[in-house]
């Protein structure tokens, strides 16, 4: 089955340390996204990618990285600079395209300990 | 000013009553328009895109746009319970930066 899959689904993390959550997708997607969404708020855009190997900061990008080695991945690492993590993490793929639909993962819920 | 904006609500409406929901959007350029419905802890689903200005209905919604006011609207007939969601909208400016961009979203409740 075709889809995008994010895990782990919780992930708790110490302060000070980094954390990497995985996304996959088996869409043949060019474009992937990193959302950070909080209670109550809606999806703010962390990075995203229109193309192996490159890649765009969204709106709050400050904390954390993304690689884009291959087509199928686009990793997130929150880095122990982003002070206040602890959110609902989304992952999207899409294609390139004038009406194309995002799909999502299942999301990622990180909490600081 | 922020890119998308949506009226964080909640908006309340009684079961079989019509819901409407708006958004506005900063970038002149933007393409395609999007709503997604979402429920507590889960991820976004599509309910509709429309990239031409007018009317597109699909069963029970129905999305307008007017890209002269930077305005798109949802519709929902016959409001459902089950309906009781967040309403995001995104907006997407392709030939240009590429990037997805969603509205804070807008709580509905429908009231049996």
């Amino acid at each position: 089955d075709g889809g995008i899959t994010q895990s782990p689904k919780y992930l708790f993390r110490k302060e000070g340390q980094n954390v990497t959550l995985s996304c996959e997708q088996n869409l043949n997607h060019d474009a992937m996204y990193w959302y950070r969404q909080d209670p109550g708020q809606g999806l703010r855009l962390i990075y995203y990618s229109q193309i192996v190997n490159d890649f765009q900061k969204g709106d709050i990008a400050e904390g954390y990285s993304v690689s884009r080695e291959k087509k199928e991945s686009f990793p997130l690492t929150v880095t122990s600079a982003q002070k206040n993590p602890t959110a609902f993490y989304l992952c999207a793929s899409s294609d390139t395209g004038f009406s194309t639909e995002a799909f999502f993962g299942q999301g990622t819920r990180l909490t600081v300990v | 000013q922020k890119e998308v904006e949506q009226n964080s609500g909640p908006l309340s409406v009684p079961e079989g009553a019509i819901a409407s929901l708006n958004c506005t959007y900063s970038d002149r350029g933007s393409q395609s328009f999007f709503w997604y419905r979402q429920y507590s802890g889960k991820s976004p689903e599509l309910i509709m895109f429309i990239y031409s200005n007018g009317d597109k209905e699909d069963g029970r919604f129905t999305a307008q746009l007017n890209k002269a006011s930077q305005y798109v609207s949802l519709l929902i007939r016959d409001s459902q319970p089950s309906d009781s969601a967040t309403y995001l909208c995104a907006v997407i400016n392709i030939g240009n930066t590429g990037k997805l961009i969603f509205g804070q979203g807008t709580t509905l409740q429908v009231k049996p």
